[in-house]
């Protein structure tokens, strides 16, 4: 088993730059993708292999990973970005997601 | 248009099996592997397993193992997943989700197929 972990909710205001963490052993040394969920709707990818966007994600998402934390940022936060946020590692033959973090637009 | 459309809502009893099914479009079915992912209510993505549709290999997470299958239909181009002795904590949307198999990244998802076990 590896698990991840996420905070349960972050707030930034309009216009500021939002920071997700997702926590694990040794993270850095494996591949970290991220979603991006909106109420009643299926998630999205976001960002992949650590910092690569999908064609259509805006730039203001951006993708980190090193030692035992990968973060997503999101710069110039508007509030279309308000949704759930989860992680994603493949390790020990299986995939993991973290628990999600919920983005909050003040 | 990469497309996976997935079948309707279902309720089941207790004991009883159930099979969704994900149907897709837009490209080469076989290129890719199919996951299956679901979450419970107001609760975070629980990974299933996946399926190669080249192969037909799968791998299933340990906590529903012996209780669900994946297969898969190449010439429909449509994956399934059925799970058998359902329980009440079985009660989730069930997403499918293409498989980058180099990456391992999950794109797109279906629109998910709600699933619901009563007693």
């Amino acid at each position: 088993s590896y698990v991840l972990t996420q905070s349960p909710s972050v707030s930034v205001a309009p216009g500021q730059t939002a920071t997700i963490v997702c926590g694990g052993d040794n993270i850095g040394s494996k591949s970290v993708h991220w979603y991006q969920q909106k109420p009643g709707q299926a998630p999205v990818l976001v960002v992949y292999e650590d910092s690569d966007r999908p064609p259509g994600v805006p730039e203001r998402f951006s993708g980190t990973n090193s030692g035992d934390s990968a973060t997503l940022s999101i710069s110039r936060v508007e509030a279309g970005d308000e949704a759930d946020y989860y992680c994603q590692v493949w390790a020990t033959g299986s995939d993991f997601f973290g628990g999600g973090t919920k983005l909050t637009v003040l | 248009q990469v497309h996976l459309v997935q079948s309707g809502p279902e309720v089941k009893k207790l004991g009883a099996s159930v099979k969704v099914s994900c149907a897709a479009s837009g490209y080469n079915f076989t290129d890719y592997s199919i996951a299956w992912v679901r979450q419970a209510p107001g609760l975070g993505l629980e990974w299933m397993g996946w399926i190669s549709t080249s192969t037909g290999n799968t791998k299933y997470a340990q906590k529903i193992q012996g209780r669900v299958t994946m297969t898969t239909d190449t010439s429909t181009k449509t994956a399934y997943i059925e799970m058998r002795n359902l329980r009440s904590d079985d009660t989730a949307v069930y997403y499918c989700a293409r498989v980058d198999d180099y990456f391992n990244y999950y794109d797109p998802w279906g629109q998910g197929s709600q699933v619901t076990v009563s007693s």
